[in-house]
């Protein structure tokens, strides 16, 4: 299996800080890789597709690239709203595997 | 807009089997190249894949859990559900049905039902 190595677990920031989240994978996995965001009692929701690929409706804030097999979510100007827990994700591989999840907390 | 929405029994005996029923809406489940998946979450712990399942009826399992799950599809009912055997304690978790989408370059998980606890005890 394709493994995917998220960091940091968890981090503080205020608002209208610059945040970054990681995912490294075990392997090459092209550009499939996928960011959701999820609050408490709520399903996740996609941001981020094909590594740097805004969903429809998410903010601009938001964006995605890749080097290599690392993999950043970035929120630029963080916003209230935006406290929640991130989990990256890939497609590469019929057997689908999550990041660990990062916690951005106040 | 798609909606999907998980049901079935809240608590389940170890040893016994975990059903589960997602019925989508706002579309028909046998049209277009999409796969229907199950994910569930521990309490406070992260998302975990469990299988999924084609337009044509061909599923592939998360290798881990592979002799305990079986994911079906009814299409005359545009619902698909979630047999998982031989439960234990460590099966108890909130369980979500979601739809696997395809959008160059990749596949993504783009609507998912509200979730369904299943609690595992005696």
């Amino acid at each position: 299996d394709i493994q995917i190595t998220q960091s940091p677990s968890s981090l503080s920031a205020s608002v209208g800080d610059r945040v970054t989240i990681t995912c490294r994978a075990s392997q090459s996995i092209s550009s499939f890789l996928n960011w959701y965001q999820q609050k408490p009692g709520k399903a996740p929701k996609l941001l981020i597709y094909g590594a740097s690929s805004l969903q429809s409706g998410v903010p601009s804030r938001f964006s995605g690239s890749v080097s290599g097999t690392d993999f950043t979510l970035t929120i630029t100007s963080l916003q209230p709203e935006d406290f929640a827990t991130y989990y990256c994700q890939q497609s590469y591989s019929n057997t689908r595997t999550f990041g660990q999840g990062t916690k951005v907390e106040i | 807009q798609v909606q999907l929405q998980e049901s079935g029994p809240g608590l389940v005996k170890p040893s016994q089997t975990l059903s589960l029923t997602c019925v989508v809406s706002g579309g028909s489940i046998s049209s277009g190249s999409y796969f229907w998946s199950w994910i569930r979450q521990p309490a406070g712990k992260g998302l975990e894949w469990l299988g999924r399942i084609y337009t044509s009826g061909n599923a592939n399992y998360n290798p881990s859990l592979e002799s305990r799950v079986t994911i079906s599809l009814d299409t005359s009912k545009n619902q698909f559900s979630l047999k998982l055997s031989s439960v234990t304690a460590a099966d108890t978790a909130v369980y979500y049905c979601a739809r696997d989408s395809s959008s160059l370059p990749g596949w993504y998980f783009d609507y998912w039902g509200q979730g369904t606890l299943v609690t595992v005890s005696s």
